[in-house]
């Protein structure tokens, strides 16, 4: 069973201040996805990092990829009250042919960003 | 225009009850999956249907069944409700991409079993 242990899981800070969210592994996988929840919604894609090594930036969010692509962080710069919400990873198992959407979650990191 | 809708959006309920949730998606994708997301928000997988076919089935109590009517449709029957089954029930639907399954959810349903 692929686990992906995500840290913190609780983080609370000013606005304007920076964070990273961390997301590790001991199982490779073919591709690791970001996604925000927002209370009383579902979950929607951020970011999709694919190759080992790998920096995607939205914004003011930076998003890499782990080398061995068994771990990847979430980097917040100058954080928002709007950035507030459930951040979760999810990796897809590193198996030949489409997986069929089996993703693992990481537990979830709940931020709030205080104005 | 809603991409993924599932009804109801809360289920309040008695132990031992049978209820039915429901999820369409009208992004004309081939995969539609439901998941459980318990009290403290790990979401996990249950099940997954591809072309209305059964792909992955989870460890999950035989009092949960799945039905796809058609690829834009997966429902989600539960029998005999206990206390644990109380949590926040989401339906995605999911396109292959060259760079991994993206996967849309849907704004999921609040079961509260009594």
């Amino acid at each position: 069973t692929q686990l992906l242990e995500q840290s913190p899981q609780f983080l609370s800070i000013q606005e304007g201040e920076n964070l990273t969210v961390y997301c590790n592994s001991s199982s490779v996988f073919s591709s690791l996805q970001w996604y925000r929840q927002e209370p009383g919604e579902g979950p929607v894609l951020l970011v999709t990092v694919v190759t080992g090594g790998e920096v995607k930036k939205l914004k003011r969010l930076t998003f890499q990829f782990g080398d061995a692509r068994k771990d990847s962080s979430l980097h917040i710069t100058a954080a928002q009250p709007g950035d507030t919400g459930l951040y979760l990873c999810a990796g897809a198992p590193n198996a030949g042919g489409t997986s069929y959407g089996k993703l693992t979650f990481g537990q979830g990191t709940i931020l709030t960003v205080h104005p | 225009d809603t991409a993924v809708s599932q009804t109801p959006k809360y289920l309040v309920t008695q132990m031992g009850n049978d209820k039915s949730i429901k999820c369409e998606q009208n992004l004309g994708h081939d995969t539609m999956y439901w998941y459980k997301q318990d009290s403290k928000k790990f979401l996990k997988i249950m099940f997954s249907y591809n072309n209305k076919e059964l792909i992955i089935n989870e460890t999950v109590p035989n009092r949960f069944s799945p039905k796809s009517p058609d690829k834009a449709h997966l429902n989600l029957h539960i029998n005999s409700l206990e206390l644990g089954d109380s949590a926040v029930y989401f339906c995605a639907s999911s396109h292959t991409t060259p760079i991994g399954e993206t996967q849309y959810f849907g704004p999921g349903t609040r079961l509260l079993v009594l």
